[in-house]
């Protein structure tokens, strides 16, 4: 069965630092796969995907993931956190028939 | 960009009574539309798919008949909670796929509190 794996559940990072956010999933063929960030008792705002092609995928806000097959990992990074990126970030997984799988998240905590 | 919207942003009810929420795509056709549950802290469950004009499609666990779903028109789906219970209470995401395929635009949510 596809599955995504965040392992971690919250992360505190400082300001200005950097960001990694890691997401495994388990999945038969390519996957389409996702990030999105969701703030408090808000919906879901999706920062960047992967179809095909180029495993360095781009988003907004300064978000780039890496899709790497043979570790069966996409994980989000940013180069430098601003105080605004304290939020929830959901790893997602397109399981085929249109069905999405969600990670169960991670929590970023940014401080000062 | 598309829009996905919902209404109501929060309601409170009283155990038993019935609950409509609607999800509305503002600026675009969405022939599939998805509603997620999300419990405090935890990550988002599909509930069902719906499509536009047919019965929607629920997921293993989901009572189709306390969760209504009619999906009437290419921009709208309304998700009906009945006979309501404390339990129901959570958060309720809808989304609404674009012409870009697999991609999901969501709303902001409808926060369901059962008293």
């Amino acid at each position: 069965a596809q599955s995504v794996t965040q392992p971690d559940i919250h992360i505190t990072v400082s300001e200005g630092a950097s960001l990694e956010l890691r997401c495994n999933y388990s999945y038969g063929a390519t996957p389409y796969l996702f990030w999105y960030v969701q703030s408090p008792g808000q919906g879901l705002q999706l920062l960047l995907k992967y179809f095909s092609g180029d495993t360095l995928v781009q988003g907004i806000k300064g978000f780039e993931a890496e899709f790497k097959r043979s570790q069966s990992s996409f994980n989000l990074r940013k180069p430098s956190v601003h105080w605004s990126d304290a939020a929830e970030y959901f790893c997602a997984v397109d399981s085929g028939g249109f069905k999405t799988i969600f990670g169960a998240g991670t929590r970023l905590f940014v401080k000062a | 960009g598309a829009v996905v919207s919902q209404h109501p942003s929060w309601v409170i009810c009283k155990s038993g009574t019935s609950v409509k929420i609607e999800c509305r795509s503002l600026d675009f056709q969405a022939t599939t539309m998805f509603w997620y549950r999300q419990f405090p802290k935890q990550s988002l469950m599909l509930m069902a798919t719906s499509n536009e004009g047919s019965k929607a499609t629920y997921e293993q666990g989901v009572e189709k008949d306390k969760f209504l779903i009619n999906h009437a028109s290419l921009t709208l789906s309304t998700l009906t909670v009945t006979s309501a219970h404390p339990e129901d209470s959570s958060f309720y995401i809808c989304s609404a796929e674009g012409a870009d395929l697999y991609e999901q635009y969501f709303g902001p949510g409808t926060r369901l509190t059962v008293t």
